[in-house]
């Protein structure tokens, strides 16, 4: 049974820059989409982007410029830093497990494990 | 960029069948997905690959996909069922999300 643990400071200035950290254990990292996905206060999910378990990212549109992900595999770690952060950036931080099944019409892509979530909240 | 509709809201009494719809272009020739998130907790996926359950998700919980319209069907709805509801798609290799559905019983 994979176990997702995100850490990282809970309050951030803006301007400044987002680091935060998801302990991957119980799991193989092979095969998967490793995935940072945030929820600002009352809203919906918003996905930030992946890291493939090979090295290969992409990142939400929106977010592109201000994004970085990255994979220790030897530290079974995962990492997001967000630059240039804003109020707006305010949010709980998800780290999840993207996998991809093979289906009859095609690829299948979900989520089956996620963190516990990081609040991050943007104020001077 | 691809966009997933769903209602805001959905009120049902218990006992009663509650019906999550989840909007997209086409969206019948991707698979969809659904997540439950309880208030304080993480999002759980509930239905993948448009109508398989995952280990430990009850029955009552059941999916569907055609057109440009996927669905979350919960058979004899429960208090417990009471969250909100996120549809998911995979399109041109990004993760799209619908905006959530309250379930209120």
């Amino acid at each position: 049974q994979v176990q997702l643990q995100e850490s990282g400071p809970g309050l951030v200035k803006p301007s400044e820059t987002l680091s935060l950290t998801c302990i991957i254990s119980g799991g193989s990292i092979n095969s998967y989409f490793w995935s940072w996905i945030r929820q600002s206060p009352g809203k919906g999910l918003e996905w930030i982007g992946y890291i493939y378990y090979s090295g290969s990212t992409n990142y939400n549109p929106s977010l592109k410029s201000r994004v970085t992900i990255s994979l220790d595999t030897s530290k079974n770690q995962l990492s997001l830093k967000l630059t240039s952060m804003t109020a707006a950036d305010t949010a709980v931080y998800y780290c999840a497990r993207g996998a991809k099944g093979i289906a009859p019409s095609g690829a299948t892509y979900y989520f089956d494990s996620w963190g516990q979530g990081a609040l991050v909240t943007v104020s001077s | 960029s691809y966009e997933l509709t769903q209602p805001p809201s959905l009120s049902v009494s218990p006992g009663q069948t509650a019906t999550i719809t989840c909007s997209g272009d086409k969206l019948g020739g991707k698979y969809a997905c659904w997540y439950q998130q309880k208030p304080g907790q993480s999002p759980v996926l509930v239905i993948y690959q448009d109508t398989k359950r995952p280990s430990g998700i009850p029955e009552r919980f059941s999916g569907s996909n055609s057109g440009n319209t996927a669905a979350l069907t919960i058979s004899g709805t429960q208090a417990v069922d009471e969250a909100d509801y996120y549809c998911q798609a995979w399109d041109s290799s990004t993760w799209v999300f619908g905006g959530g559905t309250k379930l209120t019983v």
